[in-house]
């Protein structure tokens, strides 16, 4: 069964502060890894999608890299706003079935 | 267009009542899913939908039943259920096959009371 732990749970950083989030996965027998952004209520905003035979992927001020041998993945920011304050989801889909999501880090960026 | 859209947004049921979630998407996404979200905890996958058709339910009680009436709706209906069922109710869609992105919709916010 796939396990997957996001470290820290929460973190807090002064805005302008470059940052890295976490994500640990134990079936590294995986189709690809989705990182999520999620504002209190609402629903999941889709950051990036990371294949298996990929090893990074940027979008603006996003980065996020994967390694499957040692089951792990990041996701940097680079100057952090206050905008970017939510919850950080990774979600693991193996190769069979279906998506398992980490329980996500709660990121405060403080003005 | 990558949106997927939930209504309503919010609901408030009484246990003996019947209702109905909906979700739409016009990406021409084949799979579709419905996720439960209670507080602080991540989405947990209740059913998958592949070309219409019911592919995965993750052991939900039977007062959740899901629809999927074409390729671009897909509904939950719900019945008698209980206080715990209360949660933030998502739906996802994707392309068919494993490599592709998922999109979720903003939630239906569920209270049971």
């Amino acid at each position: 069964k796939q396990e997957v732990t996001q470290i820290p749970a929460a973190l807090s950083v002064p805005e302008g502060e470059n940052l890295v989030l976490n994500c640990s996965f134990t079936d590294s027998a995986i189709y690809n890894l989705q990182w999520f952004r999620q504002d209190p209520g609402k629903g999941l905003t889709s950051l990036l999608l990371i294949q298996s035979s990929q090893r990074e992927q940027t979008s603006g001020r996003l980065n996020a890299s994967l390694d499957k041998s040692s089951g792990r993945s990041t996701l940097y920011i680079a100057a952090s706003q206050p905008g970017d304050s939510a919850t950080y989801l990774c979600a693991v889909r193996l190769r069979v079935g279906k998506s398992t999501f980490g329980d996500g880090t709660t990121l405060t960026v403080k003005p | 267009d990558t949106e997927v859209t939930q209504t309503p947004k919010h609901l408030v049921m009484g246990m003996t009542n019947k209702k109905s979630l909906k979700c739409e998407q016009h990406m021409g996404h084949r799979a579709m899913y419905w996720y439960k979200q209670k507080a602080k905890k991540p989405p947990e996958l209740m059913f998958v939908y592949s070309y219409e058709k019911l592919s995965i339910n993750e052991s939900v009680p039977s007062r959740f039943s899901p629809e999927c009436p074409n390729s671009s709706l897909l509904n939950l209906h719900l019945h008698a259920l209980q206080p715990e069922d209360s949660a933030l109710y998502l739906c996802a869609s994707r392309k068919q096959g494993g490599n592709t992105e998922a999109f979720f919709g903003q939630g239906t916010r569920l209270t049971v009371v």
